[in-house]
């Protein structure tokens, strides 16, 4: 039973375009959520999260949008760029007694020049 | 400040034989967890250690145990390697007390079992 869901295994976009990652989930009790890019050979690096208590967090080029009614969270990047190409991760926090990220299976970003 | 290092980076083993890996985390973090990568999969959450005890653990059989020093060093073993087994296992350390929030991950160490 899947509760973070990166339905989109990959995406292309035009370099200086918007990129926008999607991300689902099922359980209510996640009350905090990550973004994470990975790079072939390397480990998971954080890029951005959200709190549930609110809808939009922004940092520089990158914004995290959350719909707590749809279950949906959405990272946009503008503008793309070839740099950002990468595996892109939406982890989520379950709130309460218990701790641990769940992550979901990940998009590939491709930004082509 | 040095980030989350793993050793070794790459290991083969073969089936039958067990595995020890290790995570020194970031300075000042007590919280380590480590996860399994595998293609198509995402990140699988195998334990979380915590002052040198268990706090979470994922679904995992109980082949895969892990343990956490004073130091706040963490090693994973996994023991009657099969060959499922083979993935990228990535250590994170957080500074908060629980395993969540903001983690910094190590480069990870790509276990091959033949």
């Amino acid at each position: 039973d899947q509760q973070v869901k990166q339905n989109s295994p990959s995406l292309s976009v035009q370099e200086g375009r918007i990129s926008i990652l999607n991300c689902d989930y099922t359980n209510s009790m996640f009350d905090y959520f990550l973004w994470y890019k990975k790079y072939p050979a390397e480990g998971p690096t954080f890029l951005i999260s959200i709190s549930s208590i609110k809808d939009k967090n922004e940092d520089g080029r990158f914004t995290v949008f959350l719909n707590k009614s749809a279950k949906h969270l959405s990272l946009h990047i503008v503008p793309s760029q070839p740099g950002d190409s990468a595996v892109y991760f939406c982890a989520a926090r379950h709130g309460g007694s218990q701790g641990n990220l769940i992550f979901g299976k990940g998009t590939k970003l491709s930004v082509k020049p | 400040k040095a980030g989350v290092t793993q050793t070794p980076r790459y290991l083969i083993k073969t089936r039958g034989q067990q595995v020890t890996l290790s995570c020194s985390p970031i300075s000042g973090h007590r919280s380590v967890s480590w996860y399994q990568q595998t293609p198509g999969q995402g990140l699988q959450f195998l334990f979380e250690y915590f002052s040198e005890t268990q706090r979470n653990k994922g679904n995992f059989p109980g082949r895969f145990s892990g343990r956490q020093f004073s130091n706040s060093r963490s090693e994973m073993n996994v023991s009657t390697l099969e060959l499922g087994d083979s993935a990228l296992y990535l250590c994170a350390s957080s500074l908060q007390g629980r395993s969540s929030y903001e983690q910094y991950f190590g480069p990870g160490t790509r276990l091959t079992v033949t």
